[in-house]
């Protein structure tokens, strides 16, 4: 079967310092993959997606970046944290193509910044 | 573009009662319909899904149908317990390589016993 692994679960930044968070995905070869942040009681936000190695996409212009150095790897990173990026980040990953696949969701980052 | 729309909570209700959680969507063609679960802490859950019209999709005591006609996904359960206290989100996908989901804004569910 196939699982997600995210991690760190929690993380505490000083502002200005660099990020670098981690997915994997096992059980599956060539999903899509994709990080979201959810703010505080908020909805999801779509940062960055992906279909294949070294293919990203990004959603909204921001202080992040994301890489997909493997197929089944995606890293979020930043250069220099912003109290901004606090949130609640999420990896998740697709089947590619065909009709109604859900995105499976790992079990997230809580990223504080002070 | 597409949009989701879920009645604002949170939602308060007594233990074994009964659970509707509105859904509405605006989407071209015809998209796959999910609603999913996100317990505290956690990442969300696929709780069912629906991929065509009339379509219902069910799943731990929840069922959700898929009415073309009205746009709608209606989340409901006849008995409520404690357990199913958490964020429920509607959502959205269509076919293709990327299925860029578009979610609702959640829907916070509180069961007291």
């Amino acid at each position: 079967s196939q699982t997600i692994h995210q991690w760190p679960a929690t993380l505490v930044q000083p502002v200005g310092s660099p990020l670098s968070l981690e997915c994997t995905v096992e059980g599956t070869s060539n999903p899509n993959l994709y990080w979201y942040r959810q703010a505080a009681g908020r909805g999801l936000q779509l940062l960055f997606y992906s279909v294949g190695i070294g293919q990203i996409s990004s959603e909204v212009p921001q202080n992040l970046s994301a890489s997909r150095p493997q197929d089944r790897q995606f890293i979020l990173s930043s250069k220099k944290l912003l109290l901004s990026d606090s949130g609640f980040y999420l990896c998740a990953w697709s089947q590619s193509g065909g009709r109604g696949q859900p995105q499976h969701f790992g079990d997230g980052t809580r990223l504080s910044i002070l | 573009g597409d949009s989701v729309t879920q009645m604002e909570g949170p939602v308060t209700l007594s233990e074994e009662a009964f659970l509707t959680i509105n859904c509405t969507y605006t989407a071209t063609g015809y998209p796959s319909l999910f609603w999913y679960v996100q317990y505290p802490g956690e990442g969300l859950q696929l709780l069912l899904k629906a991929t065509k019209a009339d379509d219902k999709g069910s799943n731990k005591g929840f069922e959700a149908t898929y009415r073309k006609e009205t746009t709608s996904f209606h989340l409901e359960k006849g008995s409520v317990q404690v357990s199913d206290s958490a964020v429920y989100f509607c959502a959205l996908s269509h076919s293709g390589g990327y299925q860029k989901v578009t979610f609702g804004t959640g829907t916070k569910l509180q069961v007291i016993p």
